[in-house]
């Protein structure tokens, strides 16, 4: 079965970087599409950016545009995302998703990232 | 900035139906997807291509669409039923947008 997990969240301060990392099992990564989404505290779902399988294009929330990048490594079947010069309004959980034509139908259990001094 | 624009809470007695309205500019050209969330649990995919049903979700679920407006409806609530419910859609624009409606929490009395 599909499972997704990811890990590196925590605690950084603002204008600090921190990398999540998605370990995805049970499909064959390297042939899907990859999403983070985020969830800030009691707020509703925000997609972040998009990965294609070959990871030759990705696509960015504007208001993580120049920030955050997303990567991957089909080799370890591992999805990645580089978060840098954070603000307080990025904390959230993280969620990684496998994408399906355009539908995120697999999603981790995700990891929360709080930005504070 | 595209949006999705759904009702912030529904709430219904168990067994009665229960519709969730999802409304955005876009939805006649772009498909819409549904999922539900649970407290402290990751969104579920309950519903693919305006009315696909994935595998393991139950009949009661169904997804419909009518212009710039998309509709989850639960047939014969029950108590599990209970939690947020996101619509989603892309921008049609030509960017690469993927978009959420702001989610609504639906109460089963």
């Amino acid at each position: 079965q599909v499972q997704l997990v990811e890990s590196g969240g925590g605690v950084v301060q603002p204008g600090r970087s921190l990398r999540l990392s998605c370990a995805a099992s049970g499909f064959t990564f390297s042939s899907y599409g990859m999403h983070w989404v985020r969830q800030a505290p009691g707020k509703g779902l925000e997609w972040v950016t998009f990965i294609s399988f070959d990871g030759g294009n990705e696509h960015y929330a504007d208001s993580v545009k120049g920030r955050f990048t997303i990567s991957r490594d089909n080799s370890k079947n591992t999805l990645y995302l580089q978060m840098n010069s954070l603000r307080a309004e990025d904390t959230a959980v993280y969620y990684c998703a496998k994408d399906e034509l355009g539908v995120a139908d697999y999603w981790g259990q995700g990891t929360l990232v709080t930005v504070s001094s | 900035s595209y949006e999705l624009t759904q009702p912030p809470s529904v709430s219904v007695s168990p067994g009665q139906t229960a519709r969730i309205t999802c409304s955005g500019d876009a939805l006649p050209k772009q498909y819409s997807y549904w999922y539900q969330q649970k407290p402290g649990q990751a969104p579920v995919l309950v519903i693919y291509k305006d009315s696909e049903r994935p595998s393991g979700i139950p009949e009661r679920f169904s997804g419909s669409s009518s212009g710039t407006t998309v509709t989850l409806t639960i047939s014969g609530v029950q108590a599990e039923d209970e939690a947020d419910y996101y619509c989603q859609s892309a921008d049609s624009s030509g960017s690469y947008h993927v978009v959420f409606g702001g989610g609504t929490k639906l109460t089963v009395l």
